[in-house]
């Protein structure tokens, strides 16, 4: 089955700096891309995904990056704010709605 | 639109005794998602569901565990009996197409 990898497991950032959290895939019929944002005590939160037919898409701040080639995908958060301290996860999704994630990155944005 | 819900929010338990969680996912969904979250770690399949057939239960402890989904709309998940190492978050998901809905999710405490 299909295995993702999520690094790095931490990530700490000064206020402003931007943000990125990698991840790796290795089947290459996985076709969907999403990532999600944890916060204490809730369930993940949606935040931004992409398909396997784009190689980039941005929403505000946050950005994600496909490289079907070498299977691995990024997520990019620019001008970080103390908000957007939680736990992200990656995941990839195969036909018929399989999602498999990563082990999570937890950001910390120090003011 | 409103989320996946689940109740309850929290439940905390003994050893060997049984317990059960309720989700009522995003209406037209036809994909119904159980995850187990153990602390620090991503989530982990427990029981997809297609309508109220099931696609695959590979990772659930089926001689513990046990899971339905009547009629193709809500679900439910139980624990009987349940052990220390089941404490944990159960998150409930669905999704329509590819694009996957967490609800807040289940904290299990087992004592």
């Amino acid at each position: 089955g299909e295995n993702v990898e999520q690094h790095p497991s931490t990530l700490s950032v000064q206020e402003g700096d931007s943000a990125v959290i990698k991840c790796t895939y290795s089947d290459s019929a996985s076709n969907y891309f999403p990532w999600y944002k944890q916060e204490l005590g809730k369930g993940p939160q949606l935040i931004i995904d992409i398909r396997s037919n784009v190689g980039e898409k941005k929403d505000q701040r946050i950005a994600v990056t496909l490289n079907k080639t070498a299977k691995h995908f990024s997520l990019h958060i620019t001008e970080t704010q103390p908000e957007d301290s939680a736990v992200y996860f990656c995941a990839a999704s195969t036909s018929g709605n399989q999602f498999y994630f990563g082990t999570g990155t937890s950001l910390t944005v120090i003011p | 639109e409103a989320g996946v819900a689940q109740s309850p929010r929290y439940k905390i338990i003994e050893k060997r005794q049984s317990v059960a969680f309720w989700c009522n996912p995003i209406s037209g969904h036809a994909t119904l998602y159980w995850y187990q979250q153990i602390l620090g770690q991503g989530p982990k399949l427990l029981i997809q569901f297609q309508n109220n057939g099931v696609v695959d239960d590979s990772q659930l402890p089926k001689d513990r565990f046990s899971a339905e989904r009547l009629k193709g709309v809500d679900s439910t998940l139980k624990i009987q009996p349940a052990k220390l190492e089941d404490s944990a978050v159960y998150l409930c998901a669905s999704s329509g197409w590819d694009t996957q809905y967490f609800g807040p999710g289940t904290r299990l405490t087992v004592l």
